[in-house]
């Protein structure tokens, strides 16, 4: 059974330019979250979503954005990138919603950004 | 949000046991306390999880306290395949939103 996908792996942008990172969630889940990674801020929860609705956001200015399709692909943008924008962008997948019963999230190899 | 403290580093020899250590004061009744790892350069590995019994899975044995307000990740016989950061997660019912603390980085040495 395939993994979280992300895509790209790599990539480099200019300061002021946009960014468009893709996730596909394993097969069959249902739900997708979307994490930060930086070497000073550790991993910071970004935004979930649930059936193309978004449920939980972290604190992270509205730059940051995202959405889920009809057939649970996820994509977060970064408009107008600043150099600490460079990080790893982690997406994580499960099977149904967070209700309690102790789903297991299960990330991608993540997509690393750096700004210039 | 529950907060969480694990030592910043430990080191084990290959094949012996590792236990990992976390605290988790403030989790409520219904948070399930997760346990991922880190390698370098890859998206965090789920290990294990469990809500008040303890638990057991080919990777890893996750020992809750009576009170909850710790758990012990236990690796049986550690290799080098294991060195990593071991995060503690209490996750909480209706959200995906894992709040990652800064991890103990687990040095395996051969």
């Amino acid at each position: 059974k395939a993994g979280v996908t992300q895509t790209p792996r790599y990539l480099i942008k200019t300061r002021g330019q946009q960014v468009t990172l893709s996730c596909s969630p394993i097969s069959g889940h249902r739900s997708v979250s979307w994490y930060q990674q930086t070497p000073g801020q550790g991993l910071q929860f970004l935004f979930e979503y649930f059936s193309e609705t978004q449920r939980n956001k972290g604190n992270f200015p509205g730059r940051f954005s995202g959405r889920q399709f009809s057939n649970s692909r996820s994509e977060m943008n970064v408009s107008t990138l600043e150099l600490g924008d460079s990080a790893l962008y982690l997406c994580a997948s499960s099977l149904g919603y967070a209700a309690g019963t102790g789903n297991t999230i299960y990330f991608g190899e993540g997509s690393w950004l750096t700004v210039v | 949000d529950a907060k969480t403290t694990q030592p910043n580093s430990m080191e084990s020899n290959e094949e012996e046991p590792v236990h990992l250590p976390c605290n988790h004061s403030t989790i409520s009744g219904t948070d399930y306390i997760h346990w991922y790892r880190q390698l370098p350069s890859q998206g965090p590995e789920y290990v294990i999880h469990g809500l008040t019994s303890n638990v057991n899975n080919r990777m890893a044995s996750l020992a809750i306290a009576e009170d909850r307000k710790s758990s012990t990740l236990i690796l049986h016989r550690a290799t080098l395949r294991d060195a990593a950061v071991y995060y503690c997660i209490p996750s909480t019912s209706g959200t995906y939103k894992y709040i990652f603390g800064t991890g103990t980085r687990l040095k395996v040495l051969a």
